[in-house]
């Protein structure tokens, strides 16, 4: 298995531009998560996803749009990029619902820099 | 007090030496407690959950102390691949989502 994958793993984009970032899993989990991790930061929720079709805002989720096209895929959409939105973007799954109990599997992360 | 809180360290620690550190946090209805452990540049990784009565996994000890708020971690007879940065998991208050730290990274000096 590979668990939980991302693409792009190295973007860099121009201020205005769009991009989606990619992620899959094949664990067969229920639960997908945006991350976002900056220096000096804690990992901060951006959305989440408990089943295919559904979606939720997290803490930071002002600049981004999600899709959770099927169970294996949750996609992350910047329609136009700004500076503030450099950071390391992680994508995590659980196995059930969301809850605070179940161990995040991540994926590798995207490290994205906005020009 | 912040939700969730680390010392960001560095701790340089010599192999062989133990190490221990702190978690602060906020809500005092906490049900959750994990560390995660993340290598430069990679993702974060569960190392362990922390349960009431303690929890020990090889050379890790994971303490939760109720009545000060704070979870700990020990690692005994460290090794240079415990080099890492030491996440902090708690479930905070307001919407019962879990929160990360910031992380208290450790170097081990051969």
């Amino acid at each position: 298995n590979a668990g939980v994958t991302q693409t792009p793993k190295f973007q860099v984009l121009k201020t205005g531009q769009s991009m989606t970032l990619q992620c899959a899993q094949d664990m067969n989990h229920n639960s997908m998560y945006w991350y976002r991790q900056d220096p000096g930061m804690g990992l901060r929720l951006i959305y989440y996803s408990a089943s295919e079709g559904t979606t939720d805002k997290g803490e930071v989720p002002n600049g981004y749009n999600v899709s959770r096209l099927n169970k294996r895929e949750f996609s992350l959409r910047l329609e136009s990029a700004a500076p503030s939105q450099t950071s390391v973007y992680f994508c995590a799954s659980t196995p059930g619902e969301p809850n605070i109990y179940d161990e995040q599997y991540f994926g590798p992360g995207t490290r994205l820099t906005v020009t | 007090r912040k939700e969730v809180e680390q010392d960001p360290g560095p701790f340089n620690v010599p192999e062989g030496a133990t190490v221990a550190f702190n978690c602060t946090y906020s809500n005092s209805a906490s049900q959750s407690f994990f560390w995660y452990r993340q290598d430069c540049r990679k993702e974060p990784k569960l190392l362990m959950s922390v349960y009431s009565s303690g929890n020990e996994d090889g050379r890790f000890t994971a303490q939760l102390n109720r009545a000060s708020q704070y979870i700990s971690l020990l690692i005994r007879d460290s090794k240079l691949s415990d080099s890492a940065t030491y996440l902090c998991v708690v479930n905070r208050e307001r919407d019962d989502k879990i929160i990360f730290g910031k992380g208290t990274r450790l170097h081990i000096l051969p």
